[in-house]
């Protein structure tokens, strides 16, 4: 059971133009929420993350929506710069299950046209 | 602060062999965490470290697999009797506590550059 799902593969976007990678969750039990950007050949780089204590959190250029009633979370990166071309990780964490791994989703890679 | 380093980067060994990789968190993190990913997927959680203390396994860890850490620094990851399907990238993790910050209600885990294993 995939308890947190990106269901786009793939996205390309025109560079200067608004990125949303999307991501849902079926835990209700999950209230820490992160995106990881991965390179090939490399591990996952940390990029932003949400408590569900709040809806929305923003960081440069990067800003993570979080709608706890429909189990969705989105990031935004505005402008997308040719460089944000990787595969975006969504991952999931519960504070009250007494476990530290993260779940994490299937991944979308994202390309940013030039 | 170097981040997390992980070693070898790259192994090529044959089916059966015996393979050990090693993890080095951030120097101030005492929890530590071992995940593996395949191709089209995330990261898939292996195994937890607070301190030298394994406090928990995926059922994803076999008999094959063994981690250790020692001394609450360093870590390995020991894969016995290689086959074919353990081919992967083996990512390795660190963390502190989470410091009581509402706004991160638990830790938040850096990640090394992984460990690439083939097995032919």
């Amino acid at each position: 059971d995939q308890q947190v799902k990106q269901n786009s593969p793939s996205l390309s976007v025109q560079e200067g133009r608004i990125s949303i990678l999307n991501c849902d969750y079926t835990n209700s039990m999950f209230d820490y929420f992160l995106w990881y950007k991965k390179y090939p050949a490399e591990g996952p780089t940390f990029l932003i993350s949400i408590s569900s204590i709040k809806d929305k959190n923003e960081d440069g250029r990067f800003t993570v929506f979080l709608n706890k009633s429909a189990k969705h979370l989105s990031l935004h990166i505005v402008p997308s710069q040719p460089g944000d071309s990787a595969v975006y990780f969504c991952a999931a964490d519960s504070s009250t299950s007494g476990t530290y791994k993260y779940i994490f989703g299937t991944g979308t890679r994202l390309k940013v046209l030039a | 602060d170097t981040g997390v380093s992980q070693d070898p980067r790259h192994k090529i060994t044959k089916r059966g062999q015996n393979v050990t990789f090693r993890c080095d968190p951030i120097s101030e993190h005492n929890r530590l965490y071992w995940y593996r990913q395949t191709l089209g997927q995330g990261p898939e959680f292996l195994t937890y470290f607070q301190n030298e203390a394994q406090l928990e396994k995926s059922r994803l860890l076999s008999d094959r697999f063994s981690a250790e850490r020692p001394k609450g620094s360093f870590s390995t990851l020991e894969i016995q009797r290689t086959e074919q399907g353990d081919s992967a990238m083996y990512l390795c993790a660190s963390s502190s506590p989470a410091a009581g910050d509402p706004n991160r209600p638990t830790d938040t885990q850096y990640f090394g550059p992984g460990t690439r294993l083939t097995v032919l």
